[in-house]
């Protein structure tokens, strides 16, 4: 039930795209992405809802696919502040809980 | 308000012994959560409140936890008998009340260590 994310980390430069993803096995309602840098609490990046919606700020940006049950978090022109572990969390349609996927670690180097 | 609280920071208990952690929510959230943290890993799950109500509880979570929020405001999580395998980071985050479930505020956790 846990989604699975991939990659489980991922080394970039400066400057340089990254694409984490999160896989289900079961029907999403919503999918959450959070980051958390180490030592610290995760905090909320961007909630995307069923419907195939896609969202962004910044240069952080989400796609969502109801269909494969899927979702890509894209980061592009990294800078080191993009740093730590991103977590998807999926919401299904049955239940209020989040499910939380095993993290993707993002070390971005000057 | 200054976010989700937690306390304590940092908890070593010996094996055996009864812990209790606090958490203060935003104040206007009526939606409480529980999670556990090991090294490497997601949040993991443990029980969910809607004001004093708790809705939903891990079937991975043993009879020794226990959560309650008197009131709908602050919860408290009690582990008792505590063992070593329980020890982790145990995160609080609060949100307010909508489906789907709207962004939810994590407290800076606990750490506890079981020696």
């Amino acid at each position: 039930q846990q989604p699975v994310q991939s990659p489980q980390a991922v080394i970039l430069r400066e400057g340089e795209d990254a694409v984490i993803n999160c896989s289900s096995s079961k029907a999403l309602y919503s999918v959450h992405w959070y980051r958390q840098k180490h030592g610290e609490a995760p905090v909320f990046l961007m909630i995307l809802l069923k419907g195939g919606e896609q969202k962004g700020h910044d240069k952080i940006s989400a796609s969502f696919n109801e269909k494969k049950q899927q979702s890509s978090l894209y980061l592009t022109a990294s800078q080191l502040s993009y740093s730590g572990t991103y977590f998807c969390g999926t919401e299904g349609d049955s239940n209020y809980q989040l499910i939380w996927g095993a993290g993707t670690k993002l070390i971005i180097k000057p | 308000d200054t976010g989700v609280s937690q306390d304590p920071r940092h908890k070593i208990t010996k094996r055996g012994q009864n812990v209790t952690f606090r958490c203060d929510p935003i104040s206007e959230h009526n939606r409480l959560y529980w999670y556990r943290q090991t090294l490497g890993q997601g949040p993991e799950f443990l029980t969910y409140f809607q004001n004093e109500a708790q809705l939903e509880k891990s079937r991975l979570l043993s009879d020794r936890f226990s959560a309650e929020r008197p009131k709908g405001s602050f919860s408290t999580l009690e582990i008792q008998r505590t063992e070593q395998g329980d020890s982790a980071m145990y995160l609080c985050a609060s949100s307010a009340a909508g489906r789907p479930q709207v962004e939810a505020f994590f407290g800076q956790g606990t750490r506890l260590t079981v020696v």
